[in-house]
């Protein structure tokens, strides 16, 4: 399972309020990954980060900031949650130290904001 | 636009049957990515084709990528209920990044 965790794994929020999502990596992987996944959309990147402190945007990446101040942990922030966030995020590395090579996923989050 | 196409979204299949799934990119592929997920769960990878003509199995589950069509594709030979699930492609755009399908749907009746 490419030692990946996420937390929390589930959590419901209020509009307007912070959250926070962590990914957690033991195996010292150079790129990790935010993605959601919605019915009709399928599996879209969020932000990346190709090392510590390193990150850049995905696709949908407004509304979300992202952070990487270790090796093994990269967090997803929504500043200010909104019912269009509600969705199951995934954390994902590549293994080895070479971009795009074969990307692992954790176990998921799933996020509700009412 | 979908710059990668699964097709069928769905498909039901009697236990035993062979099927495909195919995965139609509109742009240049570098590289492409077979994953699995179980209903409720993550994504777990199956095979990764980068070049032409490329042709990977995995017990019964086989892909190809045909570079000059863009297109890959996964067949199950003898399907069985443990292979029920969301198949998706992903791309290799070689800019850091994989752009995934939509997915497939696959369910297997007993």
């Amino acid at each position: 399972d490419a030692g990946i965790t996420q937390s929390p794994r589930h959590k419901v929020t209020e509009t307007g309020t912070p959250v926070t999502l962590r990914c957690h990596q033991t195996e010292n992987h150079r790129y990790m990954y935010w993605y959601r996944q919605d019915p009709g959309h399928g599996l879209r990147l969020i932000h990346y980060s190709y090392g510590v402190k390193d990150t850049d945007k995905g696709e949908v990446s407004d509304g979300y900031s992202v952070s990487r101040s270790k090796t093994e942990d990269f967090l997803l922030t929504l500043e200010s949650a909104t019912s269009s966030q509600t969705s199951v995020y995934f954390c994902a590395i590549s293994a080895g130290q070479v971009k795009n090579y074969e990307q692992y996923f954790g176990p998921g989050t799933r996020l509700t904001v009412t | 636009s979908q710059e990668l196409e699964q097709s069928p979204q769905s498909l039901i299949v009697q236990e035993g049957k062979n099927l495909t799934i195919n995965c139609t990119s509109s742009k240049t592929l570098y590289g492409l990515y077979w994953y699995k997920q179980k209903y409720g769960e993550g994504l777990i990878f199956l095979m990764m084709l980068q070049k032409g003509g490329e042709e990977k199995s995995h017990e019964k589950i086989t892909a190809k990528l045909d570079e000059k069509k863009q297109q890959s594709s996964l067949h199950i030979t003898a399907s069985q209920p443990s292979h029920a699930g969301i198949y998706l492609c992903g791309a290799d755009r070689r800019d850091d990044k994989i752009i995934f399908g939509k997915g497939t749907r696959l369910h297997i009746l007993p």
